[in-house]
């Protein structure tokens, strides 16, 4: 079975600043995809970026970027140049490839942005 | 392109009681999958359907089921409510994609009190 650990319940910065947001993972899986969610408050869950395990280069998108370490297990997401709009719960998350579409999530990580 | 819609979005049951939640996926896709949102567990999976036919199931008891219509829209149905059922349930659907990896886009949830 596989796991995921988000190992920061909360995290706080100020607006314009760099956060990095850490997650592991546990599989003996060798082809999976990870991901990372954004949960605002009261609203719906998205994708904020994904990476394939068998890519070498880390995933970005826009001011979203991942560190993926995968011999240690590791996939974590840095957010540049931080804004209010980030303010969310965000999810790290994996999935086997292949089959059925089942994600495992991580217990997410509370990030606030301050003006 | 619609989102996923899930409904209702708010219920309240009492102890003993069943309920059942819906959710149409965005038009085109054939795979919706379950998950239980609550503050202790986190986001667990619950079950996927796929064409009519329930691909992978999550650990919960027997007491939670689901179907999948042609028209790929789903029920998830829960018998004997308890208290401990009080969640966020999302419903998430993802369309046909190359590398076995399709991106799930989720519906707002429907928010389930037990009393």
């Amino acid at each position: 079975a596989q796991t995921v650990t988000q190992s920061q319940p909360e995290m706080s910065v100020q607006e314009a600043e760099t956060v990095t947001l850490s997650c592991t993972y546990d599989t003996s899986e060798n082809n999976y995809y990870l991901f990372w969610y954004k949960q605002p408050p009261s609203r719906q869950m998205i994708l904020v970026i994904r990476q394939e395990a068998y890519k070498q280069q880390n995933a970005t998108e826009n001011r979203f970027s991942v560190n993926f370490q995968k011999a240690a297990k590791s996939f974590s997401l840095k957010i540049s140049d931080s804004q209010l709009g980030d303010t969310a719960m965000y999810f790290c998350a994996f999935m086997k490839q292949g089959g059925a579409q089942k994600l495992v999530f991580g217990q997410g990580t509370r990030l606030t942005i301050n003006p | 392109k619609a989102g996923v819609t899930q409904t209702p979005r708010y219920l309240i049951k009492t102890r003993g009681q069943q309920v059942t939640l819906s959710c149409s996926p965005i038009s085109g896709h054939r795979s919706v999958s379950w998950y239980q949102q609550t503050p202790g567990q986190g986001l667990q999976f619950l079950f996927e359907y796929f064409s009519e036919t329930q691909r992978n199931k999550g650990n919960f008891p027997g007491r939670f089921s689901g179907r999948q219509f042609s028209n790929s829209r789903s029920e998830m149905n829960v018998s004997t409510l308890e208290l401990g059922d009080s969640a966020l349930y999302l419903c998430a659907s993802s369309g046909l994609g190359r590398g076995g990896h399709n991106e799930q886009f989720f519906g707002p949830g429907t928010r389930l009190t037990v009393l």
